[in-house]
């Protein structure tokens, strides 16, 4: 079974400020999703990486996939409370069966 | 466009109770369907998909079981719950691929506590 190790687990930070969540697997994902889920809705998904290297970036959200294709990040800057949430990243397997990560909770305070 | 519904929103059920929850898809043919258990702010655990009628996959053995009568309806049921089966149920549809990137698209989720 091929895990996905997301670190912090946790992350409260002040408006403004940046931040990063960093998503890391001992095996290699064809892709990998990213997906933020808000209390009591189902996950909804802000970017698939696919080539070892790609960077894309979503206003401001920055989304890295090593070049191994093993690990990921995801960057915030300039924080905003909208952004609060639980951030998932999830590896595309056949079928497209996700396996996901625990998640990193992030928190933003005004 | 297409839309995906769940329910109950939220059940709470005795120990040994049998369960249902449903599920539903609509705007869309033959979609690949996913059953998911969340524990509390934590990721999710894929329990069983399905890509067409009467074709379940089961990632997990446990005390569930999954079927999918109708194309676009997904079913997920235990004859005897447990206390672990309490947690949050989330139904996703993509479309259908065998090996792609799609997206998957959850629904609303069913918020199930056994006491």
């Amino acid at each position: 079974t091929q895990l996905l190790e997301q670190s912090p687990q946790f992350l409260s930070i002040q408006e403004g400020e940046n931040l990063t969540v960093y998503c890391n697997s001992s095996s290699v994902f064809s892709s990998l999703q990213w997906y933020r889920q808000e209390p009591g809705e189902g996950p909804v998904l802000l970017v698939t990486v696919v080539t070892g290297g790609e960077v894309k970036k979503l206003k401001r959200l920055t989304f890295q996939f090593g070049d191994a294709r093993k690990d990921s990040s995801l960057h915030i800057t300039a924080a905003q409370p909208g952004d609060t949430g639980l951030y998932l990243c999830a590896g595309v397997g056949s079928w497209g069966k996700l396996q996901f990560g625990a998640g990193t909770q992030v928190v933003v305070t005004p | 466009s297409q839309t995906i519904h769940q329910w109950p929103a939220t059940l709470v059920q005795p120990v040994g109770s049998p369960l249902s929850l449903e599920c539903t898809v609509e705007g869309t043919s033959n979609p690949n369907l996913y059953w998911y258990r969340q524990a509390a702010g934590r990721g999710l655990q894929l329990l069983f998909y399905s890509v067409g009628i009467g074709q379940i996959s089961s990632e997990v053995p446990q005390n569930l079981s999954a079927s999918r009568p109708q194309d676009r309806q997904f079913i997920l049921s235990s004859k005897k719950l447990l206390l672990s089966d309490s947690g949050f149920y989330l139904c996703a549809w993509s479309v259908p691929t065998e090996w792609g990137n799609n997206e998957q698209f959850f629904g609303p989720g069913t918020r199930l506590t056994v006491l």
